[in-house]
């Protein structure tokens, strides 16, 4: 079965700094996009970063741009997602996602989310 | 960037019913890097359609894609009690890549 599992998450406080990682399992994963996608309690889904299959290609959201950085390790099986400077605003449930091709970055199999909380 | 504006915000519709989501892009993005997602309360987003018209695999053929340029819409042409839930579109075409804010289908 196609699957990914988020790990991660955690309560840090203003200004500290988190990472976040997903573990893949059913598909090869070099051959597949990778993305995260965040979403705050009772809001939508907001887009954060996304990555290539051979992380030849990053792409941010404005609001995390400078701030996290979204990496991948082929050869061990795992997506990173390395957020600092965290804000109040940062805080939501992450989601990793699989894309469905490549370089196509639309999202066919997603994780349960791990949560972010920021609070002092 | 890229702006996608979904309408209605709220669609309430009885089982049986035709329901039209709207989903406006400004500026363009090409159809290919264009899908819809549902999302029901308490699980996570599910692939619908992508390439604007093509249905993900598993997906009842009462869900339907269509549109270009800057108009895409989503059908549904009998709405089931399993289909109430939030529809989300999303572009790739340019980053930052983006969603809409979503429509809620309500009964």
């Amino acid at each position: 079965e196609v699957q990914v599992l988020e790990s991660g998450g955690g309560l840090v406080q203003p200004g500290e700094s988190l990472i976040l990682s997903c573990a893949p399992s059913g598909f090869i994963f070099g051959d597949y996009s990778m993305s995260w996608v965040r979403q705050a309690p009772g809001r939508g889904l907001e887009w954060v970063s996304s990555i290539s299959g051979n992380a030849g290609s990053t792409y941010y959201a404005a609001a995390v741009k400078g701030r996290f950085t979204i990496s991948r390790d082929n050869s061990k099986n795992v997506l990173y997602l390395h957020m600092k400077s965290l804000r109040a605003d940062d805080a939501a449930i992450y989601y990793c996602a699989k894309g469905t091709t490549y370089y196509y970055y639309n999202m066919d199999v997603w994780g349960q989310g791990t949560t972010v909380t920021v609070s002092s | 960037e890229i702006v996608l504006t979904q309408s209605p915000g709220t669609l309430s519709l009885s089982p049986g019913e035709r329901a039209t989501l709207s989903c406006r892009a400004s500026p363009s993005v090409s159809h290919h890097y264009l899908a819809w997602y549902q999302q029901k309360p308490g699980q996570v987003p599910r692939l619908l359609i992508y390439g604007t018209s093509n249905r993900f695999p598993g997906i009842p053929d009462r869900f339907s894609g269509s549109g270009s340029g800057t108009d895409f819409t989503l059908t549904i042409t009998r709405v089931e009690p399993e289909d109430f839930a939030v529809y989300y579109c999303q572009q790739f075409g340019d980053s930052p890549f983006t969603f809409g804010p979503g429509t809620r289908l309500d009964i």
